[in-house]
C-alpha cells in the first residue's frame, strides 16, 4: 500500500491563481480530513469527509473547497489564492475507531 | 467548538530524564484523545492515543493518562533519549479520530 499521497510536493501561486491539492489513499479508509499547518499555531481542521458525497467544514473553512466522489480521493481547492493562504498542507485518513494517518504535506507559498 | 490547550510550548530536558506534556480542552463530548510527534520537514506520526473509557495506556517508555472529570490528559516520556526530540501536538476528537482539534505544540529538546 502506497498510504496516502499528496501532489504537489511544493507550489508557488500568483494571488487570485486557482489550484487543486490532490489527495489520495489505497486503504479504503471512510474518513479523510485536510489540515494546514502554520508556525507555532499548530494543525487547523479545513474540511473532513466521512464517506464518499458526504462533507463537512472544519474550523478554518474559507478560501478552499472540496468534494468526495470517490472513497481513494480527496482534492482541496483553492479558487482564489491569497497571501494567508501560505501554509503547509496535510490530508489524512482513517476507518472506524482507528487513528488518521497523514500523508508528507504539500507546501504552498503564494505571493 | 472545542479548544485544546496544551503546554509548555517548549521543554529542554537532559537524556535519561523524564517530559511531561499536558493539554486540556473544552467540549466534555470528546472521547478520543491522540498524540503525534512531528520531525522537521516530516508528517505527523502517531506515538499514542487514549480513548474516554480509559484512564492510562503506556507503550514502552511512552503514557497517556486522562482526567474526563477536569478535561485534561498528559502525555509522559520516560527514559528521554535524543531522538525524543521534535514537536509534539495532543488533539481531542468527539467523532471515531476524524476531525480533530489540535493543540499547539510542544518542542522537546533532549540533550545528551
Amino acid at each position: 500500500n502506497a498510504g496516502v499521497t499528496q501532489t504537489p510536493k511544493f507550489q508557488v501561486l500568483k494571488t487570485g491563481q486557482s489550484m487543486t491539492l490532490q489527495c489520495a489513499q489505497d486503504m479504503n479508509h471512510e474518513y479523510m480530513s485536510w489540515y494546514r499547518q502554520d508556525p507555532g499555531m499548530g494543525l487547523r481542521l479545513i474540511h473532513y469527509s466521512v464517506g464518499a458525497g458526504i462533507t463537512d467544514q472544519g474550523e478554518v473553512p474559507n478560501g478552499y473547497n472540496v468534494s468526495r466522489s470517490t472513497t481513494e480521493d480527496f482534492p482541496l481547492r483553492l479558487l482564489s489564492a491569497a497571501p494567508s493562504q501560505t501554509s503547509v498542507y496535510f490530508c489524512a485518513s482513517g476507518k472506524g475507531q482507528e487513528t488518521q494517518y497523514f500523508g508528507p504535506g504539500t507546501r504552498l507559498l503564494v505571493l | 467548538g472545542e479548544n485544546v490547550e496544551q503546554h509548555p510550548s517548549t521543554l529542554s530536558v537532559q537524556e535519561g530524564d523524564s517530559a511531561v506534556i499536558k493539554c486540556t480542552y473544552s467540549d466534555s463530548a470528546s472521547n478520543y484523545f491522540p498524540w503525534y510527534k512531528q520531525e522537521l520537514g516530516k508528517r505527523p506520526q502517531l506515538i499514542i492515543d487514549i480513548r474516554s473509557n480509559v484512564g492510562e495506556k503506556k507503550d514502552q517508555r511512552i503514557a497517556v493518562t486522562l482526567n474526563k472529570t477536569a478535561k485534561h490528559f498528559s502525555l509522559h516520556i520516560t527514559e528521554t533519549q535524543p531522538e525524543d526530540s521534535a514537536v509534539y501536538f495532543c488533539a481531542a476528537s468527539k467523532g471515531s479520530g476524524y476531525a480533530l482539534n489540535f493543540g499547539k505544540g510542544t518542542s522537546l529538546l533532549v540533550t545528551p
